[in-house]
């Protein structure tokens, strides 16, 4: 049974090209989420996410950054017009919708895509 | 303003030793305290996680110690071992918001 799968693993962007950064949940798991790490801190959720649906955006920047996760095929992260302060490693997790072993909604992280913008 | 506050950054103990990693919450609404554990180039993965009705949870040799008068918990790891060597991230919940608050984690190095 495959883990949450992200790709790429490594993006390097120059100043105002897009990044496109893509997950794959988990077998089964509809629900999936957005987190970025900066350099020496915790994630920040950014987006949740289900199919076709985004149900809670409020850790996304306004501007430049939007989020997908389409009825068919994994769930798109898009940065526009990068910049290098958006340099962060970006990971996706999915959770199956239901309680898990802590009875609930438990989280399951990807190996994250790690964007840098020279 | 950053609602799970976590110490120390970094941390180096002894093979055998008990390593204790602690947090901080203000928000009285959280009901669940997750930790995560990180190995460099991975993503963070579930170790161990309480409610706040109980005061400690032990997984082997993960324990997590809970304080919810003082708005308190730690992780304790016993008998630690170099494989333990990763960053730990504790972590706050609203069960029903799913979105997880983390701490900035710690920096654990377990000496041989």
């Amino acid at each position: 049974n495959a883990g949450v799968m992200q790709n790429p693993r490594h993006l390097v962007r120059r100043r105002g090209q897009e990044a496109r950064l893509r997950c794959s949940p988990m077998k089964g798991h509809s629900h999936v989420y957005w987190y970025r790490q900066l350099p020496e801190e915790g994630l920040k959720f950014m987006v949740y996410l289900q199919k076709e649906n985004i149900i809670d955006e409020s850790g996304m920047p306004k501007e430049r950054f939007s989020a997908e996760f389409p009825k068919e095929g994994p769930s798109i992260l898009r940065i526009q017009q990068v910049v290098r302060g958006d340099s962060a490693a970006y990971f996706c997790a999915s959770s199956p919708g239901t309680s898990g072993r802590y009875s609930y909604n438990e989280q399951f992280f990807g190996p994250g895509t790690r964007l840098t913008v020279l | 303003q950053q609602q799970v506050k976590q110490s120390p950054q970094s941390l180096i103990v002894q093979k055998g030793g008990i390593p204790i990693i602690n947090c901080a919450y203000e928000n009285t609404a959280f009901d669940y305290f997750p930790w995560y554990q990180q190995f460099p180039g991975k993503g963070p993965a579930l170790l161990i996680a309480i409610r706040p009705d109980v005061s400690e949870k032990k997984e082997g040799r993960f324990t997590i110690s809970f304080n919810k008068s003082a708005k308190q918990f730690s992780l304790h790891i016993m008998d630690s071992q170099p494989g333990d060597s990763a960053t730990y991230f504790c972590a706050a919940l609203m069960n029903r918001d799913d979105k997880i608050i983390f701490g900035k984690g710690t920096r654990l190095h377990i000496l041989p």
